[in-house]
């Protein structure tokens, strides 16, 4: 079975611009998350989509958006990108949410 | 708050054991996991023990998991030089519906 796959693996954007994400669940699995990582503030997790709905949001602004199609591919948004958005974007799936989490090798956004 | 905690820095030599210990504080935790991370790369599961046993063993990993002091510690057996990496610790709440995640344990293996 083929794992999480994410695209791009790397971005590079300007102050300002808006950039979108793409992730793409293992076969079977309903449920994708998405973390931020960064060298300050770590792991945190940004949002939870299944069945096409937002189930979970982290203490992120509004800048930070998602959504999650009929086939369980999810895409986040990003808007209005600020230095500080540059980060390792990491993406989960498991089957239903509650179980394992299987992550992709995530997508390095670097903002100028 | 949830909170996860873990050492910086770990150093050992090859073919010696070696043990990462993480502390988390929420008590509803029902799954606590270990993932490893490489440079450039994602987050690779190695392994996870559900929250009413208090060890569990997959080859070269052995968890241990102390739910009263809520302690939890990763064990590599014969660690080689492929198992230097960046090892989290994370615990799943059922509340929050969402991994926490420990800042990560670097792991050095000197030949």
């Amino acid at each position: 079975k083929a794992g999480v796959t994410q695209t791009p693996r790397y971005l590079i954007k300007t102050r300002g611009q808006q950039v979108t994400l793409s992730c793409s669940p293992i076969s079977g699995h309903r449920s994708v998350s998405w973390y931020q990582q960064t060298p300050g503030q770590g792991l945190q997790f940004l949002f939870e989509y299944f069945s096409e709905t937002q189930r979970n949001k982290g203490n992120f602004p509004g800048r930070f958006s998602g959504r999650q199609f009929s086939n369980s591919r999810s895409e986040m948004n990003v808007s209005t990108l600020e230095l500080g958005d540059s980060a390792l974007y990491l993406c989960a799936s498991s089957l239903m949410g509650e179980e394992t989490q299987y992550f992709g090798p995530g997508t390095r956004l670097l903002v100028l | 708050g949830e909170d996860v905690e873990q050492s910086l820095f770990l150093s050992v030599r090859e073919g010696d054991s070696s043990v990462i210990n993480c502390t988390y504080t929420d008590s509803s935790s029902t799954y606590l996991y270990w993932y490893k991370q490489e440079p450039g790369a994602g987050l690779q599961l190695l392994t996870y023990i559900f929250s009413n046993m208090d060890m569990k063993q997959d080859q070269r990993l052995t968890v241990l998991l102390n739910k009263k002091d809520k302690h939890l510690s990763l064990r590599i057996a014969d660690t080689q030089t492929g198992d230097s990496a960046i090892y989290f610790c994370a615990e799943w709440g059922p509340g929050r519906r969402a991994l926490t995640f420990g800042s990560g344990t670097r792991l050095q293996v000197q030949p």
